[in-house]
């Protein structure tokens, strides 16, 4: 079956404590992307990547990392989380070139910081 | 930068009620899609329907329609014969049509939560 796999589905953590979001895809996407959904403000872009080894900022990239060593693999990295990145995560991949294409999302990773 | 703007936070329709959902975008750019997503309590995001900004007609998927009125930038979902699994919290996104993250990336709305009456 065609899906993107967010691991954790659900994490609680205390502020400084580094933790990893873990996305992984079986579609042979090449662009992978992250975002965060808080109320009323829907969901932004925090990382991007076109390709292996491509990375890029979304419009919300401050305390976060990614990589992109394998095509499928695109893990979202807090390296001292802080409470105000309390928020429901989104793991997303599409072909590059499809734009009239949906983006297919994971199943979010709701992420608690104390 | 587009924008993309959900003026109702939230909404009610009766079950087999018609109801919709106002989203208008700005963008100076002439090539563009459209989306809306369902939200569920399961939180999974369910595309529901899209249009091409180049297609005059507009889209349609089973008891799903929208208003596309480029010109105004305005792209309204209708939901006729409301169900109450169509309660969720639903968002309105735009992607460009450029060959770069703006390509694929999308911008979404704050978001309408929809509530059915039985």
């Amino acid at each position: 079956e065609a899906q993107v796999t967010q691991n954790p589905r659900y994490l609680i953590t205390v502020t400084g404590k580094k933790l990893t979001v873990t996305c992984s895809q079986n579609m042979n996407h090449e662009y992978m992307s992250w975002y965060r959904q808080d109320p009323g403000l829907g969901l932004r872009q925090i990382y991007y990547s076109m390709n292996v080894e491509v990375t890029d900022k979304g419009d919300v990239p401050e305390g976060y990392k990614v990589s992109r060593k394998e095509k499928r693999n695109f893990p979202l990295i807090l390296e001292s989380p802080s409470p105000n990145q309390t928020s429901l995560y989104f793991c997303a991949s599409s072909p590059r070139t499809a734009y009239n294409s949906p983006l297919h999302f994971g199943n979010g990773t709701r992420l608690t910081v104390t | 930068a587009q924008t993309v703007t959900q003026s109702q936070p939230e909404m009610s329709v009766q079950e087999a009620e018609t109801v919709t959902l106002s989203c208008t975008y700005d963008t100076s750019e002439s090539d563009y899609y459209l989306f809306w997503y369902k939200q569920p309590p399961s939180r999974q995001m369910i595309l529901v329907i899209r249009q091409e900004a180049y297609k005059q007609q507009n889209a349609t998927e089973n008891r799903f329609s929208v208003n596309f009125q480029k010109a105004a930038k305005s792209f309204s979902l209708k939901i006729s014969d409301s169900q109450l699994g169509d309660a969720a919290m639903y968002f309105c996104a735009y992607r460009s049509a450029m060959n770069n993250n703006a390509g694929n990336m999308l911008t979404f709305g704050g978001g309408t939560r929809l509530m059915v009456k039985p």
